[in-house]
């Protein structure tokens, strides 16, 4: 069934290194894909998409890039900072669904 | 702000009791959905409206859940006869139709 898979955390990064939160989905069809992202008690924010094959969504210096053809759609930012320490969700859904489909998160710790 | 918001932020009750949450969408959005997110996974789908319809239910999880959208504006989600199960943070997200969804802040239950 569809799905999606990500890495296990937490992620645990000094401040300033580089960050990569892999991602892959299971689907029939070719979805839309979306990062976002969940702060301590909050609910889920948009932080990027991409809706076709070779899109690159970007946003507050993150960027996925579509892979379809190892189905993925990795999270990288060159150069992470405290305030980005949160919860990650890779998300998915098709244009004939209703529903987003979830990862299970990953948790990113950065540290001073 | 005009996002998505869910009242109470924070629930408590006791066991065998009903609860009701609210949900405003975005006012423009037609499409509302339900989520429950419990610790340390992904939110899961629930339901979802088009406008007043509620097109998808299957995946309440009992007889005890009940979601309405009266007028096709906000939305409520009733739980009946509580249990310590039913702890986690329901969320309520909009769209308009084949768009991204908007989540709100999350209403999160405990059952004690």
């Amino acid at each position: 069934g569809d799905s999606v898979t990500q890495m296990e955390g937490p992620v645990t990064l000094s401040e300033e290194a580089f960050l990569t939160i892999n991602c892959t989905y299971t689907a029939t069809g070719y979805p839309s894909l979306f990062w976002y992202v969940q702060y301590p008690g909050e609910g889920l924010q948009l932080l990027l998409k991409a809706t076709k094959a070779d899109d690159k969504g970007s946003n507050k210096g993150f960027e996925a890039t579509y892979r379809k053809e190892t189905t993925s759609f990795h999270l990288e930012k060159g150069s992470v900072q405290v305030s980005d320490s949160a919860v990650y969700f890779c998300a998915f859904w098709m244009d004939s669904s209703y529903k987003l489909i979830f990862g299970s998160g990953t948790r990113l710790l950065v540290r001073p | 702000d005009t996002g998505v918001s869910q009242n109470p932020r924070h629930k408590i009750t006791k066991r065998g009791q009903n609860v009701t949450f609210r949900c405003d969408p975005i006012s423009e959005h037609n499409r509302l959905y339900w989520y429950r997110q419990t610790l340390g996974q992904g939110p899961e789908f629930l339901t979802y409206f088009q406008n007043e319809a509620q097109l998808e239910k299957s995946r309440l999880l009992s007889d005890r859940f009940s979601a309405e959208r009266p007028k096709g504006s906000f939305s409520t989600l009733e739980i009946q006869r509580t249990e310590q199960g039913d702890s986690a943070m329901y969320l309520c997200a909009s769209s308009l139709v084949s768009t991204e969804a908007f989540f709100g802040q999350g209403t999160r239950l405990t059952v004690v």
